[in-house]
């Protein structure tokens, strides 16, 4: 069936660190792909999407490419800041429903 | 506009205790939503509803009931509840389903059930 995995975290870095947290899916087709942000007590959030092959979505210096040869959807930020900390969720949309990944918890120090 | 809210924040449940989850919207949404959320797995949908007086069942619905009599709650039961439904529950609602992405989420409710 159609699933998303992402990378094991807990992930921590230092402030202006280079980030990436891998994710890759599979599906039948060509999904939307979406990184989700959840702040500590907080909803899901919408952090960014990109909808067909080649796309790259991108919102608050976070970037992810749809990249369809690697069914992947890894999400960078060049430079994280304390206030990046927060638990991320790759997901897919099929048949008008989100499927998530199992999440990745990052930790920004000072 | 207060969002989706959602209540209670955290309860504790003993084995076969029912209680019921409320979520509520002021954005006038057709669409209504309620996932689980575990440790290492992510969020997974329970039922979902596509207007007021409709339910359907999700990926994980055993366990639980739904019921939308109102088109701003959506209410989530538990019978009897069982440790296996230890838990993050969050409701989501959106106006157009085809966009997914654009699903509005609540702060979430703590379940824990001994």
């Amino acid at each position: 069936g159609d699933s998303v995995t992402q990378m094991e975290g807990p992930v921590t870095l230092s402030e202006e660190a280079f980030l990436t947290i891998n994710c890759t899916y599979t599906a039948t087709g060509y999904p939307s792909l979406f990184w989700y942000v959840q702040y500590p007590g907080e909803g899901l959030q919408l952090l960014l999407k990109a909808t067909k092959a080649d796309d790259k979505g991108s919102n608050k210096g976070f970037e992810a490419t749809y990249r369809k040869e690697t069914t992947s959807f890894h999400l960078e930020k060049g430079s994280v800041q304390v206030s990046d900390s927060a638990v991320y969720f790759c997901a897919l949309n099929i048949a008008q429903k989100l499927v998530f990944g199992q999440g990745t918890r990052l930790t920004i120090n000072p | 506009n207060a969002g989706v809210t959602q209540t209670p924040k955290f309860r504790v449940l003993k084995t076969g205790q029912s209680m019921t989850l409320l979520c509520a919207q002021d954005m006038n949404h057709e669409y209504m939503y309620w996932y689980r959320q575990d440790p290492g797995m992510g969020l997974r949908l329970i039922h979902y509803s596509v207007g007021e007086g409709t339910t359907a069942k999700g990926e994980v619905p055993d366990g639980y009931n739904v019921s939308r009599l109102k088109k701003q709650n959506f209410l989530l039961g538990l019978e009897s509840a069982a440790p296996s439904q230890t838990s993050v529950y969050f409701c989501a609602s959106t106006l157009d389903a085809r966009r997914v992405e654009t699903q509005y989420f609540g702060p979430g409710t703590r379940l824990l059930v001994l």
